[in-house]
């Protein structure tokens, strides 16, 4: 089973320019999440989508939009991006009373 | 304010030498508090859910206890191949999970 698939692995952006980060899950979840990854600090949340057409702030969305394309897919954009966005980005999905099941994450650097 | 810390930042244990990482948690009404393994380069892995104080989990060397503002994980003769990061989050109703920053092991041959 692949779980939770994140494209690409590996991204280097220079400032202002836009990309998406695109996320799969094939275990039927409801919901999903993306998460940064810093040194020192824990998973902080971006956005999450608790079902199929919807989708909400977390705790960092400044600069970011996303899109739950359809029950798999849910999406991340960067419009304009810059340095401070440098990051591990980890995508999850979540189904009823169950854990989170996270992907192997987006290395992205913006210079 | 929901909010999760661990500790310690880092232990290097030698293999076989027992220890515990601490995960201290305040958290409205806990619906959950969540254990993770993350591997370098890996997404993290689900290792435990504690649903309320006193309760107990084990699954091989690791066993994670939770107490109304603690969480352990415990760590009997760990292996080289334990060295990872372990993650705990708290999960509130009504709420997304807050992580904690994680605690790096190493297990030293």
């Amino acid at each position: 089973n692949a779980g939770v698939t994140q494209t690409p692995k590996f991204q280097v952006l220079k400032t202002g320019q836009s990309m998406t980060l695109q996320c799969a899950q094939d275990m039927n979840h409801n919901s999903m999440y993306w998460y940064r990854q810093d040194p020192g600090m824990g998973l902080r949340l971006i956005y999450y989508s608790a079902s199929e057409g919807t989708t909400d702030k977390g705790e960092v969305p400044n600069g970011y939009n996303v899109s739950r394309l359809n029950k798999r897919e849910f999406s991340l954009r960067l419009e304009s991006a810059a340095p401070s966005q440098t990051s591990v980005y980890f995508c999850a999905s979540m189904g009823v009373d169950q854990p989170q099941h996270f992907g192997d994450g987006t290395r992205l650097s913006i210079l | 304010e929901d909010q999760v810390t661990q500790s310690p930042e880092a232990l290097r244990l030698q293999e076989g030498e027992s220890s515990s990482l601490n995960c201290s948690y305040t958290v409205s009404g806990l619906r959950g508090l969540f254990w993770y393994r993350q591997d370098p380069g890996k997404g993290p892995e689900f290792l435990f859910t504690l649903y309320s104080a006193g309760e107990e989990k084990e699954k091989e060397r690791l066993k994670a206890t939770l107490t109304k503002k603690e969480s352990f994980l415990h760590i009997t003769a760990p292996k080289p191949e334990d060295s990872a990061t372990y993650l705990c989050a708290g999960h509130s109703y009504g709420q997304n999970f807050v992580f904690g920053p994680g605690t790096r092991l190493s297990v030293l041959p």
